[in-house]
């Protein structure tokens, strides 16, 4: 069975431009939620999406937008990029909505911004 | 907003078995409690979830005393490969309905042969 897959696997980019990331959740899972890690941090809440609804929402600027398809495949973008905004970012799914933590993690997409 | 507090790392032998201890003493009445496991370059899987007393998997076991303010999470036995970060997560629900997941700092543990 696939996993989530996530889309670039690394990217480099300018500051003040913008980047979309994508995932795909694992086949039945509804729920797609985005992290933000940091190195040698752990993973920061982003969003989460449950049946296409923002369920859940980070402390992030409004540079950082989500949605999630048809499909529960899913898109996060992060406009103005700015140098701290280089991390890796993990996209994870799940069965349930809220009040469910077993989430099943992508590879995450390596972002640098110059 | 709830917090997670763990020890930023330990260090333990091949076959031994480890204790990595979370404290959240703001937990919601509701909130399950759960743990991963995190590579270096990947991300992290779920190991184990809890609500109270206690949980056992083929890989772990979580104890959660009765006032849910801690828990613990226990690795029988373990390997080299059990070298990994490992994060306790419990959920939050602030008074403004945001929900949000927080995540600990991680606990660093060192297997050494």
């Amino acid at each position: 069975d696939a996993g989530v897959t996530q889309s670039p696997t690394h990217l480099i980019k300018t500051r003040g431009q913008h980047v979309t990331l994508r995932c795909s959740p694992i086949s039945g899972h509804k729920s797609v939620s985005w992290y933000q890690q940091v190195l040698g941090q752990g993973p920061q809440f982003i969003f989460q999406y449950y049946e296409k609804e923002e369920r859940g929402r980070g402390n992030f600027p409004d540079r950082f937008s989500a949605r999630q398809f048809p499909n529960y495949s899913s898109e996060l973008n992060v406009n103005a990029l700015l140098l701290g905004d280089s991390a890796l970012y993990l996209c994870a799914s799940s069965l349930a909505g809220l009040q469910s933590y077993e989430q099943y993690f992508g590879p995450g997409t390596r972002l640098t911004v110059t | 907003l709830a917090k997670t507090t763990q020890p930023i790392s330990m260090d333990s032998y091949e076959g031994q078995e480890v204790n990595i201890t979370c404290s959240h003493n703001n937990i919601a009445t509701n909130d399950y409690i759960t743990w991963y496991q995190q590579f270096p370059s990947q991300g992290p899987r779920f190991i184990i979830q809890g609500y109270k007393t206690k949980v056992t998997n083929e890989v772990a076991s979580l104890f959660i005393p009765a006032d849910r303010k801690s828990s613990t999470l226990s690795l029988p036995r373990v390997s080299l490969s059990d070298t990994a970060v490992y994060y306790c997560l419990v959920g939050d629900l602030p008074m403004d309905s945001n929900y949000q997941l927080i995540w600990g700092a991680g606990t660093k543990l060192i297997i050494k042969p």
